[in-house]
């Protein structure tokens, strides 16, 4: 299984982009990587998902080159409601077992 | 509308009692987790079953205990066994054997020792 490493923390304020990047260098050629966001008392949400190179929604974009050894979230013009846990999740069809990294707590200020 | 519903919200233990946790779906997906969250912590996982009467242990098996009899449920046992077991409890569903579809959370259970 994929094993994910994260930073613990990251401060930003309001306007700025927001960079996270997890790194998974045991990720199976089956994996995808898949981005949630908790907020406290909450189950997580899905952001974002990709298999390579480059993945943009209305929310976020994923950047993974092409060794696959790590990815990016990239958050645009973050808002104080974006103050949040974000974790990276690599895991795929093998066995099912998807599990979760320690994740990425961002402190958006004013 | 589709969701995971989890119930109660707050649930309290007494010392030596199991208690169970309910998980719905009514999203028709085959697979399903547990997860045990807590505080500032990450998730980590439980069980999980991919179809009706199967299940796997996650990393964190002892003291719990899960049934998989009906599709759209699947729920889990905190027995006695779990000496500590207080924490955010989260169940989630995806559809199995589709490597890049992502899991659906319910809002989770959280549960304290009286």
């Amino acid at each position: 299984l994929a094993k994910t490493t994260q930073p613990i923390s990251m401060d930003s304020y309001e306007g700025q982009e927001v960079n996270i990047t997890c790194s998974h260098n045991n990720i199976a050629t089956n994996d995808y990587i898949t981005w949630y966001q908790q907020f406290p008392s909450q189950g997580p949400r899905f952001i974002i998902q990709g298999y390579k190179t480059k993945v943009t929604n209305e929310v976020a974009s994923l950047f993974i080159p092409a060794d696959r050894k790590s990815s990016t979230l990239s958050l645009p013009r973050v808002s104080l409601s974006d103050t949040a846990v974000y974790y990276c999740l690599v895991g795929g069809y093998a066995g099912n077992m998807l599990t979760f990294g320690g994740g990425t707590r961002l402190m958006v200020k004013p | 509308d589709g969701g995971i519903t989890q119930s109660p919200k707050y649930l309290f233990r007494k010392e030596g009692q199991n208690v169970t946790l309910s998980c719905e779906q009514n999203l028709n997906h085959d697979a399903m987790y547990w997860y045990r969250q807590d505080p500032g912590q990450g998730l980590r996982l439980i069980y999980y079953s991919q179809i009706v009467n199967d299940f796997q242990k996650g990393d964190i098996a002892e003291g719990y205990s899960v049934s998989r009899e009906k599709k759209e449920s699947f729920p889990l046992t905190v027995t006695s066994a779990q000496k500590n077991p207080t924490a955010f409890y989260l169940c989630a569903s995806r559809i199995a054997g589709q490597g890049g579809e992502p899991q659906h959370f319910g809002d989770g259970t959280r549960l304290s020792i009286l």
